[in-house]
């Protein structure tokens, strides 16, 4: 079975700045995709960026980037300029290419932007 | 367009209560997730529609738990004879394609179940 760990519960930064969350994650797979997602207090989770497990490139969105380490398992998101519209609930997640493409979610990390 | 919308927003059951949640995907969405939210966690799957054909219902958490997908687009979530640990957020999603990696899940703003 997959796991997906996020090992920092809340975090905090300041606007402007940049912050960097992390996500650790185990599969056997060779062929996978990672996200992150957000979870605004509204409750509708919305897709930040994905990551193809067999690009080597690092993904980025705008201010989003991640650091894809394959070998280590390791997934981080770092959002650079934070806005205080960037606090909210952010979602390290996995899919394999079975069982429909389901989300394998990690606990979560609270994100506070603060002005 | 219309994202994916879920009915009712809150739902309060009394414990023993059966309950409805519906999910509207995204018009033309051939896959449709469900997936339990509990306070304070990640989602967790449920159930997964390809169409009208339920292919995965390995995270319904017990036979109370009981979903269908009649004609391949609205989705209903049934829970019968509610347990006070049934109470969770209920997401559905939607995706475009069916079996394809990467695909992007289109979340509803979910559905907060309080069983009393």
């Amino acid at each position: 079975a997959q796991t997906v760990t996020q090992s920092q519960p809340e975090m905090s930064v300041q606007e402007a700045e940049t912050v960097t969350l992390s996500c650790t994650y185990d599969t056997s797979e060779n062929n996978y995709y990672l996200f992150w997602y957000k979870q605004p207090p509204s409750r509708q989770m919305i897709l930040v960026i994905r990551q193809e497990a067999y690009k080597q490139q690092n993904a980025t969105e705008n201010r989003f980037s991640v650091n894809f380490q394959k070998a280590a398992k390791s997934f981080s998101l770092k959002i650079s300029d934070s806005q205080l519209g960037d606090t909210a609930m952010y979602f390290c997640a996995f899919t394999m290419n079975n069982a429909g493409n389901m989300l394998t979610f990690g606990g979560g990390t609270r994100l506070m932007v603060k002005p | 367009g219309a994202g994916v919308s879920q009915s009712p927003r809150y739902k309060v059951a009394k414990r023993g209560q059966d309950v409805a949640l519906r999910c509207d995907p995204i018009s033309g969405h051939v896959s449709l997730f469900w997936y339990q939210q509990a306070l304070g966690q990640g989602p967790e799957f449920l159930t997964y529609f390809q169409n009208e054909a339920q292919l995965d219902k390995s995270g319904l958490p017990s036979d109370r738990f009981f979903a269908e997908r009649p004609e391949g687009s609205v989705s209903t979530l049934k829970i019968q004879r509610t347990q006070q640990e049934d109470s969770a957020v209920y997401l559905c999603a939607s995706s475009f394609a069916g079996r394809q990696l990467g695909n992007e899940q289109f979340f509803g703003p979910g559905t907060r179940l309080t069983v009393l």
